[in-house]
């Protein structure tokens, strides 16, 4: 069966310091992936969708990236990071036609 | 591009009692939708899909293309229903949320 993995659960991170926030599928080949922000009142806020290997949609202009370097494995990543990127980031995948996937989230907090 | 409004962000009714939560949609094609449920402590998972026309744990939801709504139904509402709702559209492998519902069921 398929699984996803999303790590850490939790990461406290001061202003400017990078990002890195991994998210790993097992039991498929060939998913679509997807980075989501979710924030109170305000829902889920689709980041980033990969469809294959590098090949990335960013939805939302902001300091944060995306990468798929391999085929199940999906990483997002910001350079410096902002009072404002603070939230709770959830990886999902899925395959065609079917629903998506979620993993556990991260909880971020940027101080 | 597709955008769906769940106008209540929170929804608070009594053991027993019918609740239905709102959604709409707008999108020019053919939509596919779903219902997502975020328990305490869980993974937001998969609740319901119009095109399975099926109940899960006695919710129901119809699309409604005159309305371009899928509302979420359940006749009788239990405490174990309280939880955060999100009505989703996709359109090919753009899945997009709306702002969520946080149902209460209240003893």
């Amino acid at each position: 069966s398929q699984t996803i993995h999303q790590w850490p659960a939790t990461l406290v991170q001061p202003v400017g310091s990078p990002l890195s926030l991994e998210c790993t599928v097992e039991g498929t080949s060939n998913p679509n992936l997807y980075w989501y922000r979710q924030a109170a009142g305000r829902g889920l806020q689709l980041l980033f969708y990969s469809i294959g290997i590098d090949q990335i949609s960013s939805e939302v202009p902001q300091n944060l990236s995306a990468s798929r370097p391999q085929d199940r494995q999906f990483i997002l990543s910001s350079k410096k990071l902002l009072l404002s990127d603070s939230g709770f980031y959830l990886c999902a995948w899925s395959a065609r036609w079917t629903p998506l996937h979620f993993g556990n989230g991260t909880r971020l907090t940027v101080t | 591009a597709q955008r769906v409004t769940q106008p209540e962000k929170l929804l608070s009714v009594f053991k027993g009692a019918p609740v239905e939560l709102k959604c709409n949609y707008s999108y020019s094609g053919s939509p596919e939708l779903f219902w997502y449920v975020q328990y305490s402590r869980q993974r937001l998972q998969l609740l319901l899909r119009h095109i399975s026309r099926e109940s899960i744990k006695g919710f129901t939801a119809d699309l409604n293309k005159g309305e371009t709504s899928f509302h979420l139904k359940k006749p009788f509402a239990q405490e174990e229903d309280s939880a955060m709702y999100y009505c989703a559209l996709r359109d090919n492998n753009d899945m997009r949320f709306g702002a969520g519902t946080r149902l209460t069921v209240k003893p």
